[in-house]
């Protein structure tokens, strides 16, 4: 079965940039949507941005300091998240969603990023 | 952006009884859209449900949910232990997708 396992930096400092990186094992990346979403302390999940067929799509709430890319050859996609503050400290999680269902399933397991210098 | 309001924000009930959680949009959901997760401590959410009332791979069939529109429904038939989480209805019909602020399901 598709597992999701999210990887980078748990500390980036204030202005810098959140760089993250969802490895995909079991299955392909082809056929889904390939979505970050983030869950901040005692707020709601938030969908941040997908890409699928090499098309992006992204929350207009970080749109101006974010991007998402994919490196099939690794199975792998990656969330740029650039000038951060202490709002973007979340749960980061990676999601896939196939082209002809809805939700996410699976989701990696997340990874806690604190913004903090 | 399409708001998702869900109730109630807890949900004290026993096992074996029957949950009935709700959701409402601000708006309109595409095609029927909307999805349910669940989430328990220390884990990532789990889809439960999408286009409103398909159940995902290996969901019990004590999962049920129904609605459209602008109102959705996800019922739990009789309650097990494992049941006592976080749900999260989520949309997906139009962008940014959207999730509500969840209803917590607790022992009584």
């Amino acid at each position: 079965q598709v597992q999701l396992q999210e990887s980078g930096p748990g500390l980036v400092k204030p202005s810098e940039t959140l760089s993250l990186t969802c490895t995909v094992s079991g299955g392909s990346l082809s056929g889904y949507y390939l979505s970050w979403i983030r869950q901040s302390p005692g707020k709601r999940l938030e969908w941040i941005a997908y890409i699928y067929s090499g098309t992006t799509k992204y929350n207009p709430s970080v749109e101006s300091r974010v991007s998402i890319s994919v490196d099939t050859s690794a199975n792998q996609f990656s969330l740029k998240l650039r000038s951060v503050t202490a709002a973007d400290t979340a749960v980061y999680y990676c999601g896939l969603t196939a082209d002809n269902r809805g939700g996410f399933d699976p989701w990696g397991q997340g990874t806690l990023v604190i913004v903090s210098s | 952006e399409i708001v998702l309001t869900q109730s109630p924000g807890t949900l004290p009930l026993s096992p074996g009884e029957r949950a009935t959680l709700s959701c409402r949009a601000s708006q309109s959901v595409s095609s029927n859209f909307l999805a349910w997760h669940q989430q328990k401590p220390g884990q990532a959410p789990r889809l439960l449900i999408y286009g409103a009332s398909i159940r995902a791979t290996d969901i019990s069939d004590r999962f049920s949910g129904s609605g459209s529109g602008t109102d959705f429904t996800l019922t739990i038939s009789r309650l097990e232990p494992e049941d006592f989480a976080v749900y999260y209805c989520q949309q997906y019909g139009s962008s940014p997708l959207t999730f509500g602020q969840g209803t917590r399901l607790e022992i009584k």
